[in-house]
């Protein structure tokens, strides 16, 4: 089982750059997340989808777009990067609802220069 | 919205010591918490968690955390900690209004001397 993956796992970006980080669940999860990590200030969540076609806004979503593609997919896009972006991107998936544990991915690490 | 916080950030403790971490949340309404743990390297991991019924819950590894809604806190204890129990701890609450947007306190990182 390969649980949830997340591509890259590391990148180094210019600022005004874009990229998009990809997320993949085979646990037939009806939520996902965006986290990002910074030092000190624990998991900040970008944006979460309930649901396979409804996004919301987390704690920090400027600046940042996602997409649920499917039930499977959920993906975060970075627009112009900047190097407060500088982060490690962690995309969560659980089986919906807020009672169910959290399976997270092995994190993206993301430089912005 | 809900928040959470934790007030300790670093907490340096030697083998068999006792643990208390605090978390407390912001929210008026029902909610559900979890504690998660980030060992070196790896990603978060559920450790417990409490949606209704009895307070006092328990988790993996010897981990309890006890709900006490009147002081709005939720705080992760372990009566003998070990050298394998460094790592970064993390409080979260979902409320059940929203019951899908979860929001992570800013972490404690727990330091054992062996």
């Amino acid at each position: 089982n390969a649980g949830v993956t997340q591509t890259p796992k590391f990148q180094v970006l210019k600022t005004g750059q874009s990229m998009t980080l990809q997320c993949a669940q085979d646990m037939n999860h009806n939520s996902m997340y965006w986290y990002r990590q910074d030092p000190g200030m624990g998991l900040r969540l970008i944006y979460y989808s309930a649901s396979e076609g409804t996004t919301d806004k987390g704690e920090v979503p400027n600046g940042y777009n996602v997409s649920r593609l499917n039930k499977r997919e959920f993906s975060l896009r970075l627009e112009s990067a900047a190097p407060s972006q500088t982060s490690v991107y962690f995309c969560a998936s659980s089986e919906g609802g807020g009672t169910g544990e959290l399976f997270f991915g092995e994190g993206s690490r993301l430089t912005v220069l | 919205a809900q928040s959470v916080s934790q007030h300790n950030h670093h907490v340096i403790l030697s083998e068999a010591a006792s643990l208390e971490l605090g978390c407390n949340y912001s929210y008026g309404g029902t909610v559900n918490l979890f504690w998660y743990v980030q060992y070196p390297g790896q990603h978060l991991q559920l450790l417990l968690k409490y949606f209704s019924g009895d307070p006092l819950v328990k988790g993996i590894k010897g981990f309890e955390a006890e709900f006490i809604k009147s002081k709005f806190s939720f705080n992760l204890r372990k009566p003998s900690v070990q050298w394998s129990d460094t790592a970064e701890y993390f409080c979260a609450v979902t409320a059940q209004s929203s019951a899908s947007k979860i929001i992570f306190g800013s972490g404690t990182r727990l330091s054992i001397r062996p």
